[in-house]
């Protein structure tokens, strides 16, 4: 059945740091890939998401994420965090699911930006 | 355009209590989902919709019902509120084919 693992549930980086949060996914066909973002007491908002192509994808706010197929993950990275990048990431996998098309997400990363 | 409006916000309600949650898109999508999010278990599906007049249950419909009578509103209705559906619920819509998913702000309940 397809799932999505976020390993960690809560990552403290300081402010100016590189930033890698990891997602593996199970699925079986060729997986439609997602991460949004949650700020605090707000909706989701999609950083970006791969479909096919190029497997290094841009996405907004300075995010890139990489799709490996060998290792079935697609982590999410940033060279510089911002204090303002502290929220909540969620990676997701669209996945067809008897029949219908669903997202599947992951538990969540929570991320605190030290000053 | 507003995009995905969910309302209210906040609601607090008493065990057995009965409520509706609202959402309304201005996107023209056929396809509307509701998700609860819960510390730890990410977001997880309760209903969804590809059109008017059809819904159909996600991974966690108990409790719950839904109805489409318009392709701008889907709203969440809880019969009779348990503690266990404390939680933050979330609407959501998509185009067509598309596994994208665009998100309403959330509506932030508790269940005494």
């Amino acid at each position: 059945a397809q799932s999505v693992t976020q390993p960690d549930i809560h990552i403290t980086v300081s402010e100016g740091a590189s930033l890698e949060l990891r997602c593996n996914y199970s699925y079986g066909a060729t997986p439609y890939l997602f991460w949004y973002v949650q700020s605090p007491g707000q909706g989701l908002q999609l950083l970006l998401k791969y479909f096919s192509g190029d497997t290094l994808v841009q996405g907004i706010k300075g995010f890139e994420a990489e799709f490996k197929r060998s290792q079935s993950s697609f982590n999410l990275r940033k060279p510089s965090v911002h204090w303002s990048d502290a929220a909540e990431y969620f990676c997701a996998v669209g996945a067809l699911v008897q029949g219908a098309q669903k997202l599947v997400f992951g538990q969540g990363t929570r991320l605190t930006i030290n000053p | 355009n507003a995009g995905v409006t969910q309302t209210p916000k906040f609601q607090v309600l008493k065990t057995g209590q009965s409520m509706t949650l609202q959402c309304a898109q201005d996107m023209n999508h056929e396809y509307m989902s509701w998700y609860r999010q819960d510390p730890g278990m990410g977001l997880r599906l309760i209903h969804y919709s590809v059109g008017a007049g059809i819904t159909d249950q996600g991974e966690v419909p108990n409790g719950y019902n839904v109805s489409r009578s318009t392709t701008e509103d889907f709203p969440l209705r809880l019969l009779s509120a348990a503690p266990s559906q404390t939680s933050v619920y979330f609407c959501a819509t998509r185009w067509g084919a598309s596994f994208e998913q665009f998100f309403g702000p959330g509506t932030r309940l508790t269940v005494l």
